[in-house]
């Protein structure tokens, strides 16, 4: 089972600032594999970014995402206040189970 | 536009049996695979289950293998998930997911709103 490890647990930032989530695997992704969501109260998870890096339909360009292998990063390049959420990546892979990582929550400072 | 609707969840006994429905529209039902995930109260996300288009290619989860079916109705646009033998580990808000491709890529783009499924005496 391919283990996705995110970090920080917990992301404490102020409107504006730049926000950077990291999401390690225990053995190597393919990126067309790796996808990131956000999620909020009472909300299901809604897809951000596909392939590692691509965004989703109507997603802002102020989300990117990068890395390869098993290092992987979400970056939000300025929080605006409907960003603080809980962001989990994704690993939709060739071998199974098809594994989530644990979340990182973003919180206002 | 694309909706996902859960429904089937409830109260039930260790031990017991529920049928959860994810009813499709929107889209050519029969083109993707879809999943379902759950999410425990307060936890993360947890792949549960998958299917093909088709419905010729079955994947669960350990956690679930054995005492979980998943199934569609391509006719009725459906997807089904037979829970038996429920635990009380099994107390999750479930979500059917669909899948989506773009060249060699895979996510889950639509999710449904869910439906609590819990698990006690």
């Amino acid at each position: 089972e391919i283990v996705l490890t995110q970090s920080p647990g917990t992301l404490s930032l102020s409107p504006g600032e730049r926000a950077t989530l990291s999401c390690r695997a225990s053995q190597s992704v393919s990126s067309d594999y790796l996808g990131w969501y956000q999620q909020k109260p009472g909300q299901a998870p809604r897809l951000l970014i596909y392939g590692a890096s691509s965004r989703a339909t109507g997603i802002p360009d102020r989300f990117s995402g990068s890395g390869s292998g098993t290092d992987f990063t979400l970056t939000i390049s300025r929080l605006e206040p409907e960003d603080f959420a809980v962001y989990y990546c994704h690993q939709y892979g060739t071998s199974l189970p098809w594994t989530f990582g644990q979340g990182t929550k973003v919180e206002i400072k | 536009e694309v909706q996902l609707l859960e429904s089937g969840g409830g109260l039930v006994q260790p031990g017991g049996s529920l049928r959860l429905s994810c009813a499709a529209s929107g889209f050519t039902f029969s083109s993707y695979a879809m999943s379902w995930v759950r999410q425990a109260p307060g936890k993360g996300l947890e792949w549960v289950s998958g299917i093909s288009g088709s419905g010729g290619h079955i994947y669960y989860a350990d956690s679930v293998k054995g005492r979980f079916t998943i199934s569609r109705d391509n006719s009725k646009n459906t997807l089904y998930l037979q829970m038996n033998s429920l635990r009380a580990e099994d107390t999750a808000l479930y979500y059917c997911a669909k899948t989506f491709y773009y060249a060699s890529s895979r996510s889950f783009d639509y999710w449904g709103q869910g439906t609590l499924v819990t698990v006690s005496s």
